[in-house]
């Protein structure tokens, strides 16, 4: 079984563009929930997404967004990009059955200069 | 607001020196209390799962129990495989979907 798939693995972008990153899921799992994990601040919440509708967001300014396609695959994007966005950023995806447990990319590493 | 503290923050152990990794927590509402590792560079790698206090789960050499406010993974005789960062994260009432993570400790084990 096919685990949570992130692309791309390492990202190198210039202060003030945009960046989209992707996520695919484990097969028949319909929540995405993505973090930003940083040395200072560990694991932060971003957003969730479940059946293509955001259900949960974290504390962070607008220029965070994402969305969910009808294959569960999840996008997120960030806009006017900072320095202090350089992070990794993570997708879980989640079975939302009887096992409640987030299986986690590897991530994508993200490097704003 | 829910929140979790992992102690300590780093720990070195030399091989077969069995210890003990904290998890505390406050959170409304428990729906379930998770134990990660991870690998430098990589995401978090599931361990275990704990829903309720007196439960307790083992794989290998690492053993997860939780109280009403703590969880503790021990492990015992440890290898240098072993050597990683475990994050502890909660899932509370309030939430949906997210986990409030500890920022983890720091486990090097020598030969």
């Amino acid at each position: 079984k096919a685990g949570v798939t992130q692309t791309p693995r390492y990202l190198i972008k210039t202060r003030g563009q945009q960046v989209t990153l992707s996520c695919s899921p484990i097969s028949g799992h319909r929540s995405v929930s993505w973090y930003q994990q940083t040395p200072g601040q560990g694991l932060q919440f971003l957003f969730e997404y479940f059946s293509e509708t955001q259900r949960n967001k974290g504390n962070f300014p607008g220029r965070f967004s994402g969305r969910q396609f009808s294959n569960s695959r999840s996008e997120m994007n960030v806009s006017t990009l900072e320095l202090g966005d350089s992070a990794l950023y993570l997708c879980a995806s989640t079975s939302m059955g009887l096992n409640t447990e987030a299986f986690f990319g590897q991530g994508t590493r993200l490097t704003v200069v | 607001e829910d929140q979790v503290t992992q102690s300590p923050e780093a720990l070195r152990l030399q091989e077969g020196e069995s210890s003990s990794l904290n998890c505390s927590y406050t959170v409304s509402g428990l729906r379930g209390l998770f134990w990660y590792r991870q690998d430098p560079g990589k995401g978090p790698e599931f361990l275990f799962t704990l829903y309720s206090a007196g439960e307790e789960k083992e794989k290998e050499r690492l053993k997860a129990t939780l109280t009403k406010k703590e969880s503790f993974l021990h492990i015992t005789a440890p290898k240098p495989e072993d050597s990683a960062t475990y994050l502890c994260a909660v899932q509370g009432g309030r939430s949906q979907g997210n986990l409030i993570f500890g920022k983890g400790t720091k486990l090097s084990v020598k030969p």
